[in-house]
């Protein structure tokens, strides 16, 4: 059974651009969410989506957001990047975000702001 | 608002000692508490407890928790090299749409040494 699936998986981009970074979950999984690690603030809540819908968001402005699509594959965006976005993205995973489910996270994207 | 803190922050063992990571906690509507390894990539399942005194265990791997004491420990017997990694604590709370939005702790750096 595959695990949960981020790409791209590197990329740099210039202050100010936007980008967008894909997880697929783990087959039959319902619930994503994402998290923000870096070596000052540690890993981070972003937001949590369950069948089409955000259910909860992290304390993150709102130049982060994020998607999920009907097969439960989710999106999230950044917007006007700046340095400080500089991190690893991590998604994560389970079956109903319900007590009990295990959470399982993706390898992460790393993206770099120059 | 909810807070995870692991102590000790790094610790460096050799092979075939035992150690006890510590995590304490404070966040409104316990629902579990989780522990994650993670080595240069994704963080990785340990365990997930949810009552007070049961012990989880894993091979060397043991865990407990303590809802009135507010902690939980993670316990590694006969450690080897490949034990080096960071250890994550992060709690998850209850409640109708509380999903999984873990608050994770700083972590523990574990060096072991041949």
């Amino acid at each position: 059974k595959a695990g949960v699936t981020q790409t791209p998986r590197y990329l740099i981009k210039t202050r100010g651009q936007q980008v967008t970074l894909s997880c697929s979950p783990i087959s039959g999984h319902r619930s994503v969410s994402w998290y923000q690690q870096t070596p000052g603030q540690g890993l981070q809540f972003l937001f949590e989506y369950f069948s089409e819908t955000q259910r909860n968001k992290g304390n993150f402005p709102g130049r982060f957001s994020g998607r999920q699509f009907s097969n439960s594959r989710s999106e999230m965006n950044v917007s006007t990047l700046e340095l400080g976005d500089s991190a690893l993205y991590l998604c994560a995973s389970s079956l109903l975000g319900q007590e009990g489910n295990t959470i399982y996270f993706g390898e992460g994207s790393w993206l770099t702001v120059v | 608002e909810d807070k995870v803190v692991q102590s000790p922050l790094s610790l460096v063992v050799h092979e075939g000692d035992t150690v006890t990571l510590n995590c304490s906690y404070e966040v409104t509507n316990f629902r579990s508490l989780l522990w994650y390894k993670q080595e240069k990539k994704a963080p990785t399942f340990l365990f997930m407890l949810t009552s007070s005194g049961i012990e989880k265990k894993s091979g060397r791997l043991s865990s407990i928790l303590d809802k009135k004491e507010l902690f939980s420990i993670l316990n590694i017997t006969a450690t080897q090299t490949g034990d080096s990694a960071v250890y994550l604590c992060a709690v998850e709370p209850w409640g109708t749409n509380a999903g999984n939005m873990l608050t994770f702790g700083g972590g523990t750096r574990l060096m072991v040494k041949p």
